[in-house]
């Protein structure tokens, strides 16, 4: 596609259960990002992958979080047993290379825990 | 641990006038620095960079400044539209050097340009 997409744009669920969420970066594209914004806060940086390196999973707050990316394109961000201090929006980005400055973002996903 | 800093989390200019938002760093390896404008309910879109290699760099209404010894950038908008209210973020990277090279946000600041 064009751009990035992510899905769903919206999700509720319940605490504790699990959550998955799903990247599609810009094709071709061999950096992608996993970003989440809580409410009033900055951009935190959660897992990084590029190309067939192992990813940066230093940014992932608690090992209920995990990422995979299959093929080297679509990515899918899965959260374990939710809690409420996981709502935020979480956004997807890709670059094209691992030198190229320039991220794309998704929209993100909205997650609200109950 | 902040690598990126935005101290002010809200800046109100006029239109016209000049919109200057502040950026500090506390990691010398970074040599890459960027800018991103979010409106609300969308990704952040790219903006501008600059290069550790220079201290200035301009795009149209839109101009970096990077002072490397103090560790500081901002980003001037002039004059400014109230088109460019929304929520700014500086960024920062290591391009060079072998280690991951993670781009590291700010917290963001919310620009209010009034008509």
């Amino acid at each position: 596609g064009a751009g990035v997409s992510q899905s769903p744009s919206n999700k509720v669920t319940e605490k504790g259960k699990d959550v998955e969420l799903r990247c599609d970066p810009i094709s071709g594209h061999t950096a992608l990002y996993w970003y989440r914004q809580s409410l009033g806060q900055g951009l935190e940086f959660l897992i990084y992958f590029q190309g067939n390196s192992a990813p940066d999973k230093s940014g992932l707050p608690s090992d209920r979080f995990s990422a995979e990316r299959t093929g080297g394109s679509v990515s899918t961000l899965t959260i374990q047993r939710t809690q409420q201090e996981d709502s935020a929006v979480y956004l997807c980005a890709s670059r094209r290379t691992e030198l190229n400055e320039k991220l794309f973002f998704g929209s993100g996903t909205q997650l609200s825990v109950l | 641990d902040q690598q990126v800093k935005q101290n002010s989390p809200s800046l109100s200019v006029q239109e016209g006038r000049i919109s200057i938002l502040n950026c500090d760093y506390t990691n010398s390896m970074f040599d890459y620095f960027l800018w991103y404008k979010k409106y609300p309910a969308e990704g952040p879109t790219f903006l501008i960079s600059i290069s550790s290699i220079k201290d200035k760099n301009e795009d149209g209404r839109f101009t970096v400044f990077l002072n490397k010894s103090a560790k500081h950038l901002s980003l001037h908008i002039v004059p400014s539209q109230p088109g460019d209210s929304a929520v700014y973020f500086c960024a920062a990277f290591r391009r060079y050097g072998g280690a991951t090279n993670k781009l590291i946000f700010g917290t963001g600041t919310l620009l209010a340009v009034q008509p």
